[in-house]
């Protein structure tokens, strides 16, 4: 599976917009984006995922670049209870998830 | 449904003895897994089961067995403890392999001293 490199932390105002980049240059053809989140030291939960169509569900919207190197992840009004970690995940045919170290998303008031 | 739950929450463990930590499922997934988080840390895969009687190894299998007796349990032993094996350990289940989503429980809290 294609590695991934993210920011480690940033910050969003809480009623904006948060956009968490993620560039993934080897990605392969048949290889999905994936992103999840951990509040607190929770479980990871699952957010959403792309092949190379922009993906929107109720939680947040996912753009894949038309190279499909790199992606984005939307939270279009960002709350406090976003506040956590982002894990942006390149998946092929694969029994396995391979995590990195993510994106501290810290929302403030 | 109570998704995926684990039990114990929290344990302290001394060097050298043995545990078991239990995962359950209630949404008849096949696939089960067990990962552990150091912090600051992603997780790391230990061992998996792609369905009832079978298991594979992870990343970082060392010091861990596994078994998979019913579809709906997965079990994570340690045992011979060792500080080292200190983290937070999730378990988390799927439908399927390849492209499914996994559900990922609370978590255990271990603390080897």
């Amino acid at each position: 599976d294609a590695k991934t490199t993210q920011p480690p932390s940033m910050d969003c105002a809480e009623g904006r917009a948060a956009n968490l980049p993620c560039n993934h240059s080897t990605i392969s053809g048949n290889e999905y984006v994936y992103w999840y989140r951990q509040i607190h030291s929770q479980g990871p939960q699952y957010i959403i995922h792309g092949l190379k169509n922009n993906e929107t569900n109720e939680m947040a919207s996912l753009i894949i670049t038309e190279d499909r190197k790199s992606s984005t992840l939307i939270l279009p009004h960002a709350t406090l209870r976003d506040t956590a970690v982002y894990y942006c995940i390149v998946r092929g045919n694969t029994d396995k998830l391979i995590f990195g170290t993510g994106t501290r998303l810290q929302v403030f008031p | 449904n109570a998704g995926v739950t684990q039990t114990p929450k929290f344990r302290v463990l001394k060097t050298g003895q043995s545990m078991t930590l239990l995962c359950a499922q209630d949404m008849n997934h096949e696939y089960m897994y067990w990962y552990r988080q150091d912090p600051g840390m992603g997780l790391r895969l230990i061992h998996y089961s792609v369905g009832e009687g079978t298991t594979a190894k992870g990343e970082v299998p060392d010091g861990y067995n596994v078994s998979r007796l019913k579809k709906q349990n997965f079990l994570l032993g340690l045992e011979s403890a060792a500080p080292s094996q200190t983290s937070v350990y999730f378990c988390a289940s799927a439908f399927g392999g390849g492209f499914y989503e996994q559900y990922f429980g609370p978590g255990t809290r271990l603390t080897v001293t």
